[in-house]
């Protein structure tokens, strides 16, 4: 079993969409989460860190943390064109684990 | 605020010519510094870390080194380059005073083996 697991897309959803992106884990040692957005050609920028179950809110983005079920999300309101990137999700505990990416496209 | 720079943005190399990419980082001191490959379709591979000047951990055997001269100065180098080698190549620093903190990547420097 991968430690990681991230749906790579690609996801395609129309301008305005609530867009629902998933990760889940194997290693219950995981206890700090991350969201990463990279645009093409660009580094991995952080855009949401949390360390415990439940909800982090910043703007339009929402963290969703499940540790019982091993299950994080990233929850984008009122998706915009600049949204389209690829997001990674990331793990830490003594080293940090990523997923493999969703490539996110939003179409005006 | 915290910065990192990274350069070149794009570099062609032939096969068997050497290999140098430099990265600082700014507005922090001893950073916690770290080299990823990114390839297509395969995630982020951690090639180097490093916790201070001199000290360097490779995470796997390859044809790449890695080197910290300075406190905010991380340079990836090779002797003689490989096909294999080409791939979009991240810098990375954390603050190393707190545990866990999250990773700060830099624009990477996409190497084309020829």
């Amino acid at each position: 079993q991968k430690e990681v697991e991230q749906d790579p897309g690609p996801l395609s959803v129309p301008e305005g969409a609530i867009v629902s992106l998933n990760c889940t884990y194997s290693n219950s040692a995981f206890q700090y989460f991350m969201w990463y957005r990279q645009y093409s050609r660009k580094g991995p920028e952080l855009l949401m860190y949390t360390y415990s179950s439940g909800n982090k809110e910043d703007g339009r983005f929402t963290a969703q943390v499940d540790k019982s079920s091993k299950y994080i999300s990233l929850f984008i309101r009122d998706s915009q064109p600049s949204d389209s990137a690829t997001y990674l999700c990331a793990f830490s505990t003594q080293k940090l684990v990523f997923g493999q990416g969703t490539r996110l496209t939003i179409n005006p | 605020s915290q910065t990192i720079h990274q350069w070149p943005a794009t570099l062609v190399q032939p096969v068997g010519s050497p290999l140098s990419l430099e990265c600082t980082v700014e507005g922090t001191s001893n950073p916690n510094l770290y080299w990823y490959r990114q390839a297509a379709g395969r995630g982020l591979q951690l090639l180097f870390y490093s916790v201070g000047i001199g000290q360097i951990s490779s995470e796997v055997p390859q044809n790449l080194s890695a080197s910290r001269p300075q406190d905010r100065q991380f340079i990836l180098s090779s002797k003689k380059l490989l096909l294999s080698d080409s791939g979009f190549y991240l810098c990375a620093w954390s603050a190393q005073a707190v545990p866990n903190s999250p990773l700060h990547f830099g624009n990477g420097t996409r190497l084309t083996v020829t």
